[in-house]
């Protein structure tokens, strides 16, 4: 089936920095996969679908110069938390695959 | 896509059924339902989908009404390691499927 990595699985960054996020496709061919963006003890909030050669696609309230997404290869789509705050503490999640239901292991940023 | 009702909580006891059911009652022709669990700390995980008609996989079987709008997912020996929040979802099923929407799905708690 699908296999969708994702890395790292946790990071801590100081405030002001960047982070980025890697969501890897081991054995399909991904023109098209998602972000996730899940606070503690809440569902999981669609943030973007990223298009690989193209330009994302944002959900609304999503600031698309802060959450930066690069899906230059059909392996690979990075999403990259800019400036980072402590506002920004999440767990972020990719999906991906036929019809898109394998998701990534997910990635626990804490940003202190 | 069609909203999505499920109870807040289930127990189960270890070894029986677990039956967790939804609502989906707005449902359109083409859409499918859709079966996730996420364990804690962890990303989502695909469980089963169907149309119409039941199906059943290694780990569980579908039922959806008649009319589909409602459905039920049976873990048919429940053991702890199924305590998870369960979500239905309900989507077309095309390439740009993997955009889902996630309500606050089911916290199934296996007992002993």
């Amino acid at each position: 089936g699908a296999v969708v990595s994702q890395h790292p699985s946790w990071v801590i960054c100081k405030s002001g920095t960047s982070v980025k996020i890697e969501c890897r496709s081991l054995d399909f061919q991904a023109t098209t996969m998602f972000w996730y963006r899940q606070f503690p003890k809440q569902s999981l909030m669609l943030m973007a679908t990223s298009n690989e050669g193209s330009k994302a696609t944002y959900e609304q309230g999503v600031e698309k110069d802060k959450f930066l997404i690069n899906h230059a290869s059909l392996t690979l789509s990075t999403l990259t938390v800019t400036s980072a705050h402590p506002e920004d503490s999440s767990f972020y999640i990719c999906s991906g695959g036929p019809y898109g239901y394998t998701f990534g292991s997910g990635t626990r940023l804490t940003v202190v | 896509d069609a909203k999505t009702t499920q109870p807040p909580s289930m127990d189960c006891a270890e070894g029986r059924a677990a039956n967790l059911p939804c609502n989906h009652s707005t449902i359109s022709g083409n859409e499918y339902v859709y079966w996730y669990r996420q364990i804690h700390s962890q990303g989502p995980q695909y469980i089963i989908h169907g149309l119409k008609n039941n199906e059943t996989n290694e780990m569980a079987s579908l039922i959806i009404t008649e009319d589909r709008k409602s459905s039920t997912l049976i873990l048919p020996h429940a053991t702890l390691r199924d305590t998870a929040v369960y979500y239905c979802i309900v989507r077309a099923d095309n390439t740009n499927a993997g955009k889902s929407t996630f309500g606050d799905g089911t916290t199934l708690t296996v007992k002993p």
